[in-house]
């Protein structure tokens, strides 16, 4: 089975930089994908992570550590289009993605 | 929204009735996936397919059931709807390739009086 955890809540300032993080212990790992969940709305990609290390797309980065279970998001320069639900997903052998509980980000002014 | 739609998008319905929801997806993927979402828990699988009419039960299957007769569409039926059934209900589809992007339609609500 797989058990992911990440923050329930977070605030941020507009114009700041926040990390929000997710630990998984999984049965099995084929890679990470973090989504954007907006209040009301359906779950959207924002990246994916197979190997260690940081990907950086725009002002959001991912980054991996296989060895210690752990991933972060990184935001940088935010928004008040950037108050979402931010999802952690682990994808195992079978093709089917576990979800975290989500990270309910609020961006302050 | 990758060309996953979902219908109905909301429905109100009373304890016993039976529930069916559509998903159509027009990328031709080989992977569906039915979610709830509810607070506290996040997104739970249901049930999903990997092929035409081959499907198997996720982690919060009962009181579920699905059918793929097609490679687009994907049914999720409650037989006999509950109160405690009474969710958002999102559909999923992504391709064959381990890090292929999984879509998702844009949910139904659906509420069990």
């Amino acid at each position: 089975g797989q058990n992911i955890d990440q923050p329930t809540e977070m605030t941020a300032t507009e114009g700041a930089i926040v990390q929000i993080n997710c630990t998984y212990q999984t049965s099995g790992f084929n890679g990470l994908f973090w989504y954007q969940q907006h209040a009301g709305e359906a779950p959207t990609f924002l990246s994916y992570n197979v190997l260690d290390g940081l990907e950086e797309k725009g002002r959001f980065s991912s980054f991996l550590s296989r060895s210690k279970g752990y991933s972060y998001l990184l935001l940088k320069e935010l928004q008040m289009k950037d108050s979402a639900s931010y999802l952690c997903a682990v994808i195992d052998g079978s093709y089917q993605l576990t979800f975290g509980k989500g990270t309910k980000l609020s961006v302050i002014p | 929204d990758a060309g996953i739609t979902q219908s109905p998008r909301h429905k109100v319905t009373e304890t016993g009735t039976p529930v069916t929801l559509r998903c159509h997806q027009t990328e031709n993927h080989r992977y569906m996936y039915w979610y709830r979402q509810d607070p506290g828990h996040g997104l739970r699988l249901i049930h999903y397919s990997y092929g035409v009419k081959d499907t198997d039960k996720g982690e919060v299957s009962d009181g579920y059931s699905v059918s793929r007769s097609k490679t687009e569409d994907f049914l999720l039926t409650l037989e006999s709807a509950t109160s405690s059934q009474t969710s958002v209900y999102f559909c999923a589809a992504r391709g064959a390739g381990e890090s292929d992007t999984q879509y998702f339609g844009p949910g139904t609500r659906l509420t069990v009086l």
